[in-house]
């Protein structure tokens, strides 16, 4: 079955670096691509950006621009997002989720999501 | 950006009960790129509804959207015990995508 299996919880200090995977099985990995979101404790939900999996086109929102990097391996069906400079505002569950990438704009919602992983950056 | 405001915060209920959802947006929603999931505690959000009115693969025709432009709607017709959790519309039309706050059906 369709599924996005991503990376343990991870505990960082802050201006370190993080690296949470998401490895896509039971679907075409370069028909879809990979969006990230994330959730602060007790809050709702914040888009990050995405990446393509068909050409590897990014996009990213503004306040992440510079310190996120998003990658694929299309080799392994896998998607990566890297976050810099960590502060303890980035404390958060950080989701991967899939949306059709090669039938346009109408067809980003994101219809399949990872159980997300837990970053915690703390002194 | 395009902002969401959904309404209302919280709304508390019974099974058995319909509930209304609103999500507003600052600017018109092209393509009616609007989608809605639902959260439920220490779970990842599922998709219900795309394209504003569409109802996602195995989703309980009890769910239903409605709405274009800038006011959207999400319906429960019957509130199940599954049903109280976290609702969020979100915008996938015009970058960055956004998300609205969210609204809380709780079992009154």
């Amino acid at each position: 079955q369709v599924q996005l299996v991503q990376s343990g919880a991870e505990v960082k200090k802050p201006g370190a670096s993080v690296k949470v995977s998401c490895k896509a099985s039971g679907y075409t990995f370069t028909s879809y691509g990979i969006s990230w979101v994330r959730q602060a404790p007790g809050q709702g939900l914040e888009w990050m950006g995405w990446i393509s999996g068909h050409n590897g086109n990014t996009n990213y929102v503004q306040k992440v621009q510079g310190r996120a990097t998003m990658t694929t391996d299309t080799s392994t069906s896998t998607a990566y997002m890297e976050l810099r400079s960590l502060r303890s505002d980035d404390t958060a569950v950080y989701y991967c989720a899939r949306f059709l990438a090669t039938s346009g704009t109408r067809y980003y919602y994101l219809d399949v999501w990872g159980k997300g992983t837990t970053v915690t950056v703390s002194s | 950006e395009i902002v969401l405001t959904q309404s209302p915060g919280t709304l508390s209920l019974s099974p058995g009960e319909r509930a209304t959802l609103s999500c507003r947006a600052s600017q018109s929603v092209s393509s009616s790129c609007l989608a809605w999931y639902q959260q439920k505690p220490g779970q990842a959000p599922r998709l219900l509804i795309y394209g504003a009115s569409s109802r996602a693969t195995g989703i309980p025709d009890r769910f239903s959207g409605s709405g274009s432009g800038t006011d959207f709607t999400l319906t429960i017709s019957r509130l199940e015990p599954e049903d109280f959790a976290v609702y969020y519309c979100q915008q996938y039309g015009s970058s960055p995508w956004t998300f609205g706050q969210g609204t809380k059906v709780e079992i009154k």
